[in-house]
């Protein structure tokens, strides 16, 4: 039962167009999303993150949307640029509890 | 920032032998340590919670007769993979949680990872 889901492996955008990328969940219990920007061989590293109360997260290029109802997040990336290219790995967590991860989508920027 | 350790970054063992992957916290003290794994294009799957001084929590389908932890010390916890076979191998990643960096619920720091390869 996969409690976190990104259902695109891979998305392909231009650069300096706007990547989105989705995650729904199923456990209402999570008060906290992550998301994480991750290379081949190496330890995931944190972009942004948002509260369960929270609606919208805003860091730079990197904004976080999240639809409680739907139970559904965004990551929105823009401009893109080449430096994004990446695999994305959307989490959650409850409390302080080990984190929940989605399969990933692999992010291919373009030229 | 927070960084988080890991060593080796790679091991190849014989199947029935046993590794053992070290999980340290540079420049913080980690009550708590996560272990995870990776198998190929797949996802990062917890595997237990590592908590200074106490047993450590496995999630369910991980044995803990297999993958021993140990958090020894507030900046050092040990996955021990006993007897390991093929089906082991993967890519096994810590992270520790430092409450006072933290912020916004990003308080878990991620190590580099260790490839482990049985034969």
């Amino acid at each position: 039962d996969q409690q976190v889901k990104q259902n695109s492996p891979s998305l392909s955008v231009q650069e300096g167009r706007i990547s989105i990328l989705n995650c729904d969940y199923t456990n209402s219990m999570f008060d906290y999303f992550l998301w994480y920007k991750k290379y081949p061989a190496e330890g995931p590293t944190f972009l942004i993150s948002i509260s369960s109360i929270k609606d919208k997260n805003e860091d730079g290029r990197f904004t976080v949307f999240l639809n409680k109802s739907a139970k559904h997040l965004s990551l929105h990336i823009v401009p893109s640029q080449p430096g994004d290219s990446a695999v994305y790995f959307c989490a959650a967590r409850v409390r302080a509890d080990g984190l929940t991860f989605g399969k990933g989508t692999h992010l291919i920027i373009q030229p | 920032g927070a960084v988080v350790s890991q060593h080796p970054s790679w091991v190849i063992c014989k199947s029935g032998t046993s590794v053992k992957i070290e999980c340290r916290s540079l420049d913080f003290q980690a009550t708590t340590m996560f272990w995870y794994r990776q198998f190929p294009k797949q996802s990062l799957m917890l595997m237990a919670t590592s908590n200074e001084g106490s047993k450590a929590t496995y999630e369910q389908g991980v044995e803990k007769d297999k993958f021993l932890i140990n958090h020894a010390s507030l900046t050092l916890s040990t996955l021990t993979v006993t007897s390991a076979h093929p089906e082991d191998s993967s890519f096994y990643i810590c992270s520790a949680r430092d409450f006072e960096f933290g912020q916004g619920g990003n308080e878990q720091f991620f190590g580099p990872g260790t490839r482990l390869t049985v034969l």
